[in-house]
């Protein structure tokens, strides 16, 4: 069975840091594309980044590039979201889904909120 | 970058009523449109792919329709827990993937 486990949300004051992962089980990790998508409380759905399979390749929606940083561990079957520079309006649940323009799995998610 | 748009934004209807959604993409995204159901506090969850190819598992009830830029999502026959916000994504050649803003299903 295909499972995503994401950790690591949390408070945090503005331009402050968190880092989230998400644990894979049930597939062969390092053969898929990997992505993180949010959702503000209340608002709908927004892309956040992409990685390849391999990691070689990666993309960031324009509202993140240059913050947040996307990586993965194929050995440990786990993908990381870093976030530096963190703003109120980053605060959402943050989804990991699997594959890549077709996001056939999701994990839970885990619920970021920024705040003084 | 492509916008996506949805209508309606909402809509209440009886059991067993057929229910219509549509999306639009801003730019020709061929096939690349895939639709996505979220039930309250949880995840969202693929129904459809490639405009019109039905995920496994998913009840037959669910369809896409459309190509280029107009696309279409229909619930035959409107079932209580199809209650849910439903959202169009597009993945046409690169990130970013593009949601839509959602239409709300209820009940009435």
């Amino acid at each position: 069975e295909v499972q995503l486990v994401e950790s690591g949300g949390g408070l945090v004051q503005p331009g402050g840091s968190l880092r989230l992962s998400c644990a894979a089980s049930g597939f062969t990790f390092s053969s898929y594309e990997m992505n993180w998508v949010r959702q503000a409380p209340g608002k709908g759905l927004e892309w956040v980044s992409y990685i390849s399979s391999s990691g070689s390749t990666i993309y960031y929606a324009d509202s993140v590039k240059g913050r947040f940083t996307i990586s993965r561990d194929n050995a440990k079957n786990s993908l990381y979201l870093q976030m530096n520079s963190l703003r109120a309006e980053d605060t959402a649940v943050y989804y990991c889904a699997r594959s890549g323009g077709i996001l056939d799995y999701w994990g839970q998610g885990t619920l970021v909120t920024v705040s003084s | 970058d492509i916008q996506m748009t949805q209508s309606p934004s909402s809509l209440s209807a009886s059991v067993g009523d057929r229910v219509t959604i549509t999306c639009q993409a801003s730019q020709d995204i061929s096939n690349y449109l895939n639709w996505y159901q979220q039930k309250p506090g949880k995840a969202p969850k693929l129904l459809i792919y490639d405009a019109s190819n039905l995920e496994t598992g998913v009840p037959s009830r669910f369809s896409g329709s459309g190509s280029g830029t107009d696309f279409t999502f229909t619930i035959s026959s409107l079932q209580p827990e199809d209650i849910a916000t439903y959202y169009c994504q597009q993945y046409d050649n690169l990130p970013p993937f593009a949601f839509g803003p959602g239409t709300k299903v209820d009940i009435k």
